[in-house]
Order: structure tokens, then C-alpha cells, then sequence
């Protein structure tokens, strides 16, 4: 119940275009939905966060899309870039100080 | 300005050895976080801080794991009787204020640390 599943593991997509990631969750508890980007070598950064009181969130090209019912949110990367590319984290998060994270998915955007 | 830094960078020991992973977290976050990262996957939780005081120790996967926060600032993550499983790249993390999820953490780039 504690697990976030993330899909796809890996993604190539060319610049310009849209990069999906979607990510499920069963914990109702949860009301706190991160998205995270690393780049190799560094450590994971905040990209985009909702809350489930809304069903979108969009920042620049960042867009994350929430469905409550479903128990499913996801990242959409609008106009991809090369300096884009990296590996992509979702999390849940709720009452706690823990979060709990996806199994990543790496984005490459292809010039 | 500097954010949160983590030393050492690379750590190559043996089977059975004793390591230690320094975490120095942003000036002022009250917490701080250790995740462990396999190769792969997405980090997985630790134990948190809050002050000294570890608040939520129940990610630690065994009594070879221990970490300690004596002056409410830089934090030490200690593993006893190195097993080749614990190889992993450990992150630290911290946050202005603790307790709730979304209170962004922010990451180190993390302790490579691979057990021969």
C-alpha cells in the first residue's frame, strides 16, 4: 500500500515534443505529489508538487495532471529540450515526514 | 548560499568493514533526511531528523544502520559489518521545517558508497 508504480522506465522523445510519465498510487493517506528530476551524478531537485485539492498544476512547461479517483497523477513536459533529458522521480508523500518515490523513469530528448 | 553537501563522494571498503557518510545540511533546516538509492531505483527512506532527535528511525533496514545529528546540524550516517547489498549511492536531504512531506527537501548529491 506504501508503493508508488511509475512507467515508463525509459523514454526517448524529440525536442519539441511532449514527454508523458504517469505514476499510480494506492494509499489514500497520501496528499502530497512531488516530481522529481535528477541529473546523473547529482541529486534528485523539485521540479513540480500538487496537492490533491486540484486536478492540474502548470508550471512553464511542467504539467502535472491529478485524478483523485483514479489514484493516478503524472508529468507532462511540454516543447521538450535536450537539456531535458534526465531521470525523472515521482513521490507521494502525507501526515509524514516520508516520502515515497517511483522507480524513475529516464527521459532522453533527441535533438 | 550552499546547499546540502555530502562527503565522501566515492567510497570503495571491504566486506565487514565500518564506514561512515557525513551530511552537511543547509544552514537553518531544522531536518534532515537520509535515503538510500539502488542502482535503478528511486530513493528510499531512511531515517529523519528533526533537531537532534530521530524522529522516524523505521526505514533503517537493520541494526548495522545507525545515524546520529549530536548538534542538530551535520548528521552521520555509520554502517557496521559492511554487506556487498549495502552498496548504494546514500542521499542526504533537509528541509526549513520537518514533520510533513511537503515541505521541500532538498538533496545532496549523494555518497557512493560500494561495498567489495
Amino acid at each position: 500500500q506504501q508503493q508508488v508504480k511509475q512507467s515508463p522506465q525509459s523514454l526517448i522523445v524529440q525536442k519539441g515534443g511532449i514527454s508523458i510519465i504517469n505514476c499510480a498510487y494506492e494509499n489514500t493517506a497520501f496528499d502530497y505529489f512531488p516530481w522529481y528530476q535528477q541529473f546523473p551524478g547529482k541529486g534528485p531537485a523539485l521540479l513540480i508538487a500538487i496537492r490533491p485539492d486540484v486536478s492540474e498544476k502548470k508550471e512553464g512547461r511542467f504539467t502535472i495532471s491529478f485524478n483523485k479517483s483514479a489514484k493516478q497523477f503524472s508529468l507532462h513536459i511540454m516543447d521538450s529540450q535536450p537539456g531535458d533529458s534526465a531521470t525523472y522521480f515521482c513521490a507521494a508523500g502525507g501526515n509524514t515526514d516520508k516520502l515515497i518515490f517511483g522507480t524513475g523513469t529516464r527521459l532522453q530528448v533527441f535533438p | 548560499g550552499a546547499g546540502v553537501s555530502q562527503t565522501p563522494s566515492n567510497k570503495v571498503t571491504e566486506k565487514g568493514k565500518y564506514v561512515e557518510l557525513r551530511c552537511d545540511p543547509i544552514s537553518g533546516h531544522t531536518a534532515l533526511y537520509w535515503y538510500r538509492q539502488s542502482l535503478g531505483q528511486g530513493p528510499e527512506f531512511l531515517i529523519y531528523f528533526q533537531g537532534t532527535g530521530a524522529a522516524d528511525d523505521s526505514g533503517l533496514p537493520n541494526d548495522r544502520f545507525f545515524a546520529v545529528r549530536p548538534e542538530g546540524s551535520v548528521s552521520t550516517l555509520k554502517i557496521q559489518r559492511t554487506e556487498r547489498g549495502d552498496s548504494a549511492v546514500y542521499l542526504c536531504a533537509s528541509s526549513l521545517r520537518g514533520g510533513l512531506s511537503y515541505n521541500e527537501q532538498f538533496f545532496g548529491p549523494g555518497t557512493r558508497l560500494t561495498v567489495l
